[in-house]
């Protein structure tokens, strides 16, 4: 069946660090791949997707790339702050109910 | 806009009891889902529903019930509550099938089962 692999938290960083969060896929056809992110108390929100190869999702200075060849949907942003610490998720769609990761929690450390 | 609701927020049961969540979304979406969310485990899906009187088993099912008898509300009950049930459920609903549709996600409701 589908499945998504994402790295293994915690990860710690100090502020205006390089973030990569890997993330990789297993799904026939073509899915279309999302990161949620969930700030500490709150529910999941969406915060970047990709429905096609080769599509670049982006929002709030973070960007994933969707890789049919290496079926992968890293994460990254080139400086973090503070208010970025929160648990990540990335998740894969086949016109199915979303399957998701296992979360990377991030902290970032003024 | 008050977009998707879940109550109670936090809720404390004994082992055996029954307990319903609900969830309240105000967008008239088509799929609601139920998950739970667990340390070690991410998120796992324990109901979907397509449509009104239209619901299907997700990959933990088992100790829950679901209903959806008005397109907005999607209860979940879990019969006779057991210490394995204590987790953060999270409810959220998205317009179409189609992938790539955003899914919404409620607040979520903690609950502890003693």
């Amino acid at each position: 069946g589908d499945s998504v692999t994402q790295m293994e938290g915690p990860v710690t960083l100090s502020e205006e660090a390089f973030l990569t969060i890997n993330c990789t896929y297993t799904a026939t056809g073509y899915p279309s791949l999302f990161w949620y992110v969930q700030y500490p108390g709150e529910g999941l929100q969406l915060l970047l997707k990709a429905t096609k190869a080769d599509d670049k999702g982006s929002n709030k200075g973070f960007e994933a790339t969707y890789r049919k060849e290496t079926t992968s949907f890293h994460l990254e942003k080139g400086s973090v702050q503070v208010s970025d610490s929160a648990v990540y998720f990335c998740a894969l769609s086949r016109n199915t109910p979303l399957v998701f990761g296992k979360g990377t929690r991030l902290s970032v450390i003024a | 806009d008050a977009g998707i609701t879940q109550s109670p927020r936090y809720k404390i049961t004994e082992t055996g009891r029954q307990v319903t969540l609900m969830c309240h979304q105000t967008w008239s979406h088509s799929y609601m889902f139920w998950y739970r969310q667990d340390l070690g485990h991410g998120l796992r899906l324990i109901y979907y529903s397509a449509a009104a009187d239209i619901t299907d088993k997700g990959e933990v099912p088992d100790g829950y019930v679901v209903s959806r008898s008005k397109t907005e509300n999607f209860p979940l009950t879990l019969e006779s509550a057991t210490r394995s049930q204590t987790s953060v459920y999270f409810c959220a609903s998205n317009f179409d099938r189609q992938h790539g549709d955003t899914q919404y996600f409620g607040p979520g409701t903690r609950l502890t089962v003693l």
